[in-house]
């Protein structure tokens, strides 16, 4: 499977743009990109996922480059309510593989 | 979406004794549900595969005779955790994802909320 790195931690202010890339230089032809978001005490929350180039959902986009080695999430004007942390994971979607989630960025959004 | 729920959302058991967590994909079946385990400021750590009807795989480190696992049903996977030590508290998370005719473009994993062991 392939290992992602992100940032440990990011800050930012309410109404910015953030942007957290991800590394996944060993990624395969078959495995997707996708990006959690998890608050605390509770579980993972899905916000995008994507193959190659952009994906754009009411959330979030996701920047992929051609040769699909990292990845960007776009978070657009954040809010207080987007503190928490965000995970990057790298995986061919079978429904019968899990995720293996890495150390996360955790965001900290103020005003 | 689909709904994973866990029950119970938190558990404080004394030490020594044993505690079932069940997971259950509310409107969708779920041949394979998956157990994570994830302490204070830290990420979530696989512990285990369910397969229903078969035995549980578990992650290297993760003790099967410690941490019983049971997917009896396409909707239902239990944990027990067995004679619980404090250094068991963590936060237990299950996850599963529906299949692929009924998930969608998304192909996405549903977590459950998660259930907040405390041993004393």
């Amino acid at each position: 499977l392939a290992k992602t790195t992100q940032p440990i931690s990011m800050d930012s202010y309410e109404g910015q743009e953030v942007n957290i890339t991800c590394s996944h230089n060993n990624i395969a032809t078959n495995d997707y990109i996708t990006w959690y978001q998890q608050f605390p005490s509770q579980g993972p929350r899905f916000i995008i996922q994507g193959y190659k180039t952009k994906v754009t959902n009411e959330v979030a986009s996701l920047f992929i480059p051609a040769d699909r080695k990292s990845s960007t999430l776009s978070l657009p004007r954040v809010s207080l309510s987007d503190t928490a942390v965000y995970y990057c994971l790298v995986g061919d979607n079978q429904a019968g593989t899990a995720l293996i989630f890495g150390k996360g960025t955790t965001l900290s959004v103020s005003s | 979406g689909a709904v994973v729920s866990q029950h119970p959302s938190w558990v404080i058991c004394k030490s020594g004794t044993s505690v079932k967590i069940e997971c259950r994909s509310l409107d969708f079946q779920a041949t394979t549900m998956f157990w994570y385990r994830q302490f204070p400021k830290q990420s979530l750590m696989l512990m285990a595969t369910s397969n229903e009807g078969s035995k549980a795989t578990y992650e290297q480190g993760v003790e099967k005779d410690k941490f019983l696992i049971n997917h009896a049903s396409l909707t239902l996977s239990t944990l027990t955790v067995t004679s619980a030590h404090p250094e068991d508290s963590s936060f237990y998370i299950c996850s599963a994802r529906p299949p692929p005719a009924t998930s969608g473009a998304r192909n996405e994993q549903f977590f459950g909320p998660g259930t907040r062991l405390t041993v004393l």
